[in-house]
């Protein structure tokens, strides 16, 4: 059974501040990462993919991938209350062209307190 | 630009009855699909579809049945509502070439309850 694991939460930390979220997974053979971003009672939105090892930035997200480790990450610099919402790491195998097999953790509910 | 619509977006259901959510995209996406989401759950897979004509099955199947007749719309099927399909189902798609694999674009989200 392929796993992708995140805590639940909730993580808060002071407007301004880092956020790190954490995202671990159990197919070694997994090709593509994504952190999605999800409001209260509203659909997911892409926010980063990393396919490579090492940092990707954008804005004040940056998304690391050590797949050696099976382990990605996304940092959120100076935090903003805009940024409260449940924050949902998602993986892709190595299966062939088989879209069917992006898997998603339960997501980490991020707080940003002003 | 409408993206990924669903229909309806809230719905109660008596156990036994049936009923068709709808998903519709206009972005010429090849690949559609169904997640369901319960409260503190990630998402789970339903149904995927590469293609008119092409549907198969996700990690959590069974009690739903799909068509993709034609690639804008994707229906979603549910046959004798149970109380455990109770949950936010969410209707995405993507594109299978370049950077935009991968890439899912959902639709607002679907609420059904079933009492």
């Amino acid at each position: 059974q392929k796993e992708v694991e995140q805590n639940s939460g909730p993580l808060s930390v002071p407007e301004g501040a880092i956020a790190s979220l954490n995202c671990t997974y159990s197919d070694r053979g997994s090709q593509s990462f994504f952190w999605y971003r999800q409001y209260s009672g509203k659909s997911p939105e892409l926010i980063m993919s990393i396919y490579s090892n090492g940092d990707k930035e954008d804005g004040r997200f940056t998304a690391q991938l050590n797949k050696a480790s099976q382990y990605v990450s996304l940092l959120i610099r100076d935090s903003q209350p805009s940024d409260s919402a449940t924050y949902l790491c998602a993986v892709r195998g190595r299966n062939g062209g088989s879209q069917g097999n992006l898997i998603f953790g339960k997501g980490t509910k991020l707080s940003v307190k002003p | 630009n409408a993206g990924v619509t669903q229909t309806p977006k809230f719905r109660i259901l008596k156990i036994g009855q049936s009923m068709t959510l709808q998903c519709t995209q206009d972005m010429n996406h090849n690949y559609m699909y169904w997640y369901r989401q319960d409260p503190g759950m990630g998402l789970k897979l339903i149904y995927y579809s590469v293609g008119a004509g092409i549907t198969d099955k996700g990690e959590v199947p069974n009690g739903y049945n799909v068509s993709r007749s034609t690639t804008e719309d994707f229906p979603l099927r549910l046959e004798l509502a149970a109380p455990s399909q109770t949950s936010v189902y969410f209707c995405a798609s993507s594109s299978p070439l370049g950077s935009g694999a991968n890439v899912l674009t959902f639709g607002a989200g679907s609420r059904l309850t079933v009492l």
